[in-house]
């Protein structure tokens, strides 16, 4: 069975800094999809960024960025620049085939 | 375009009592998830829909649990009755087929809290 896991429970970074969340996953598909979403508080979880398994160049969303390793399962998301706005809980999902398979997140929160 | 639209956002009620909630995803959006989301975990699927058929409810606890999407666009999860451990978010969210690239699109989720 697949699984997502963040070891960050939390993480603090100031305003206009960049930061790091940590995702690794098992699965042993190699067709598979990747992705980050956010969820601020009281508020609707929306898609940050996706990573397709097959695709070798890191996805890139303006000031969202991934490091996809498949080698060593891992799929970090990098904020750079990083905004008040930014502060939320960060969940990595790992989807293959039909389902969705969340970890269990990483509350970020961004200093002035 | 709109987004998923779920209600009510709030529902508070006293263990054993039924409760439903609704669901609408976005418009052409033929797939439908129910997730359950405890405080502090990622959200866990209940159930998927593609149009009326529900092609995996394999987590759905369906001694208390069902869920129906009559004509394949709106649809409702109850629960009956209600225990204390069913105390979270739910979340219903959409994504057009195929869904194994297409990004689930959330709504804001119901919050249950029973007494």
């Amino acid at each position: 069975a697949q699984t997502v896991t963040q070891s960050q429970p939390e993480m603090s970074v100031q305003e206009a800094e960049t930061v790091t969340l940590s995702c690794t996953y098992d699965t042993s598909e190699s067709d598979y999809y990747l992705f980050w979403y956010k969820q601020p508080p009281s508020r609707q979880m929306i898609l940050v960024i996706r990573q397709e398994a097959y695709k070798q160049q890191n996805a890139t969303e303006n000031r969202f960025s991934v490091n996809f390793q498949k080698a060593a399962k891992s799929f970090s998301l990098k904020i750079s620049d990083s905004q008040l706005g930014d502060a939320a809980m960060y969940f990595c999902a790992f989807y293959n085939t039909d389902k969705l398979i969340f970890g269990t997140g990483t509350r970020l929160q961004v200093f002035p | 375009e709109a987004g998923v639209v779920q209600s009510p956002r709030y529902k508070i009620i006293e263990k054993k009592q039924p409760v439903a909630f609704w669901c609408n995803p976005i418009s052409g959006h033929n797939t439908l998830y129910w997730y359950l989301q405890n405080l502090g975990q990622g959200p866990e699927l209940l159930i998927r829909y593609e149009n009326e058929e529900a092609v995996d409810d394999s987590q759905l606890p369906k001694d208390r649990f069902s869920a129906e999407r009559l004509k394949g666009v709106d649809s409702t999860l109850k629960i009956q009755p209600a225990e204390l451990g069913d105390s979270a978010v739910y979340l219903c969210a959409s994504s057009l087929v195929p869904p194994n690239n297409q990004p689930q699109h959330f709504g804001d989720g119901t919050r249950l809290s029973i007494l």
